[in-house]
């Protein structure tokens, strides 16, 4: 399974774009880029998930380059509801068994 | 997510006892899931399980066992809890490869588990 790499922690203001990115120089050809959001005392909840280029959906955009090694997840206006840790995962889709790193800590500052 | 549940939510137990933690879906999901998470940490996978009949160890299954004992059920146990067994620990589901778009992983509210 691919490692990620990811930013322990960031800080960012109401209002602003977010982004987070998360490098995974090993990722295989089967593999699949997803993001995942928690909130403290919750279980993870699914943000996003690509393969290549851009994917844009309700809730954010994820922009994969063409050589796949990194990815970067876009949050547009984020509110203080943002705070959370966001983690970046890297894995076939077909054998699930996906590894969660320790994310990235988000605090959104007013 | 409401259609995936687990019991207790809350738990304190002594050392040296057997704990079962239980995880129940309405989701009709194939697949199912044990994390645990420690403090500032992320998740680390104990078992998964593809179907009734398929049951696999995960990242960190010693002193863990578990039973499927239908497709919407996945109980966890620990035989003989030890101190640094105390996390939280959550189920998952996900609906078998290339049924959906995506290939997303569902997740009931946590157990928290303390071993005195």
């Amino acid at each position: 399974l691919a490692k990620t790499t990811q930013p322990i922690s960031m800080d960012s203001y109401e209002g602003q774009e977010v982004n987070i990115t998360c490098s995974h120089n090993n990722i295989a050809t089967n593999d699949y880029i997803t993001w995942y959001q928690q909130f403290p005392s919750q279980g993870p909840r699914f943000i996003i998930q690509g393969y290549k280029t851009k994917v844009t959906n309700e809730v954010a955009s994820l922009f994969i380059p063409a050589d796949r090694k990194s990815s970067t997840l876009s949050l547009p206006r984020v509110s203080l509801s943002d705070t959370a840790v966001y983690y970046c995962l890297v894995g076939d889709i077909v054998d699930d068994k996906i590894i969660f790193g320790k994310g990235t800590r988000l605090h959104i500052l007013p | 997510d409401a259609d995936v549940t687990q019991t207790p939510r809350n738990r304190i137990t002594k050392t040296g006892k057997r704990i079962m933690l239980e995880c129940s879906q309405t989701k009709g999901h194939d697949r199912m899931y044990w994390y645990r998470q420690d403090p500032g940490l992320g998740l680390r996978l104990i078992y998964y399980s593809f179907d009734v009949k398929d049951i696999n160890k995960g990242e960190i299954s010693d002193g863990y066992s578990v039973s499927r004992q239908a497709q919407a059920k996945f109980s966890l146990s620990l035989e003989s809890a030890i101190p640094n067994q105390t996390a939280l620990y959550f189920c998952a589901t996900s609906e078998r490869a290339g049924r959906t778009m995506y290939n997303e992983q569902f997740f009931g509210p946590g157990t928290r588990l303390t071993v005195l």
